[in-house]
């Protein structure tokens, strides 16, 4: 069974610009979460989706928003971006959502974004 | 505020010792612990997880312990080898209401020096 995979895996933008970065989830999973991760502050949620809904979200400004298709690959998008919006994009799969449940999430390679 | 958090940034250790990695939590209503490994250029692995009505789960040359009473996560792995230099997360599956998520330590990076 194929993993998580995210495109691209590396991504060169300037500021002012938007990006949107790609996850396909293992075959059967329906949640999928983002994640962003950086030196300085670690693997930190942006938000999770499951059945094409957004049901948790991080503490992330409104720049960043997702979405989830029916076939649940997600997309996440971050508009205006920051110098400090440079980091490593996770996007993570498992069964069904976290609420409450203790279903395994599985991480794809991560999407690296530089924005100079 | 929830925090989940390593004792010490890096360990070093001698191929073959055992290594421990600590972690220390503070949200009581966690119900469910996980440790991943990310080596570098990947995403975090999946090495084992536990639920909070445990203290001890084994697993091939791991072992997960908890300690509710004073809030500490521990990850042993037996005979340390070269393969398992990474980065070393523990994650605690916090419960805000209806919802859960889960909040990831800084890293710890093992070293095994050959």
């Amino acid at each position: 069974k194929a993993g998580v995979t995210q495109t691209p895996r590396y991504l060169i933008k300037t500021r002012g610009q938007q990006v949107t970065l790609s996850c396909s989830p293992i075959s059967g999973h329906r949640s999928v979460s983002w994640y962003q991760q950086t030196p300085g502050q670690g693997l930190q949620f942006l938000f999770e989706y499951f059945s094409e809904t957004q049901r948790n979200k991080g503490n992330f400004p409104g720049r960043f928003s997702g979405r989830q298709f029916s076939n649940s690959r997600s997309e996440m998008n971050v508009s205006t971006l920051e110098l400090g919006d440079s980091a490593l994009y996770l996007c993570a799969s498992s069964l069904s959502p976290t609420s409450g449940n203790t279903d395994t999430q599985y991480f794809g390679p991560g999407t690296r974004l530089t924005v100079l | 505020g929830e925090s989940v958090g390593l004792h010490l940034p890096t360990l070093s250790v001698q191929e073959g010792d055992n290594s421990i990695i600590n972690c220390a939590y503070s949200n009581s209503a966690s119900d469910y612990f996980i440790w991943y490994k990310q080596e570098s250029g990947k995403g975090p692995q999946f090495i084992i997880d536990i639920r909070s009505n445990m203290d001890k789960r084994q697993g091939q040359r791991v072992t997960v312990l908890l300690n509710k009473t004073v809030k500490h996560l521990s990850l042993q792995i037996a005979a340390t080898q070269p393969g398992d230099s990474a980065v070393y997360f523990c994650a605690e599956n916090t419960v805000t209401g209806a919802n859960s998520k889960l909040t990831f330590g800084k890293g710890i990076t093992l070293s095994v020096r050959p």
